[in-house]
């Protein structure tokens, strides 16, 4: 039982670039989620996904598009990445809704340069 | 949009009892209060929730006074190991409003 996946661990792009985000969980959860944490902050929103076949943007959603491309996998796509998201993201997953305990991946440590 | 209010810092030493507090005075009726620790280079894990009262599991203990506008972390005779960030969310069914904040940086020296 690995919880959640996410690949890459690492990743450096020049502005401009696109890369897609993977995500993975095992846990049969209904909700996904992906958040991004800048250095010395808490973790922000980007999108989420309550259930399969839904997506629903959160606090900082401008620049990223989802998708919930079945119960197991969430993806997080940068179509033309810039310096601001320069960040760590983090992929999450719950049972039920957003209140409920969250599962987090180890997270993908993305440089824009 | 319920938004909480931690200490930056605290420190400790290893043994002692650790209490921190969040401050949520725009809590709403539906709004649980859930904590969470992270590590360094590590994804937050869920640490406890609550919603009214006092709630005890094998880590920690959360109070919650009756006007639910503040909530109180516990930690009993921390050790080196709990040397983390501690994060205070309040939130409902409504994805919208999970708000991590800056979270508590907890120290705990020898």
């Amino acid at each position: 039982n690995a919880g959640v996946t996410q690949t890459p661990k690492f990743q450096v792009l020049k502005t401009g670039q696109s890369m897609t985000l993977q995500c993975a969980q095992d846990m049969n959860h209904n909700s996904m989620y992906w958040y991004r944490q800048d250095p010395g902050m808490g973790l922000r929103l980007i999108y989420y996904s309550a259930s399969e076949g839904t997506t629903d943007k959160g606090e900082v959603p401008n620049g990223y598009n989802v998708s919930r491309l079945n119960k197991r996998e969430f993806s997080l796509r940068l179509e033309s990445a810039a310096p601001s998201q320069t960040s760590v993201y983090f992929c999450a997953s719950s049972e039920a809704s957003g209140a409920g305990e969250q599962y987090f991946g180890p997270g993908t440590r993305l440089t824009v340069t | 949009l319920a938004k909480t209010t931690q200490p930056i810092s605290m420190d400790s030493y290893e043994g002692q009892e650790v209490n921190i507090t969040c401050s949520h005075n725009n809590i709403a009726t539906n709004d649980y209060i859930t904590w969470y620790q992270q590590f360094p280079s590590q994804g937050p894990r869920f640490i406890i929730q609550g919603y009214k009262t006092k709630v005890t599991n094998e880590v920690a203990s959360l109070f919650i006074p009756a006007d639910r506008k503040s909530s109180t972390l516990s930690l009993p005779r921390v050790s080196l190991s709990d040397t983390a960030v501690y994060y205070c969310l309040v939130g409902d069914e409504g994805f919208q409003k999970l708000v991590f904040g800056t979270g508590t940086r907890l120290l705990v020296s020898p």
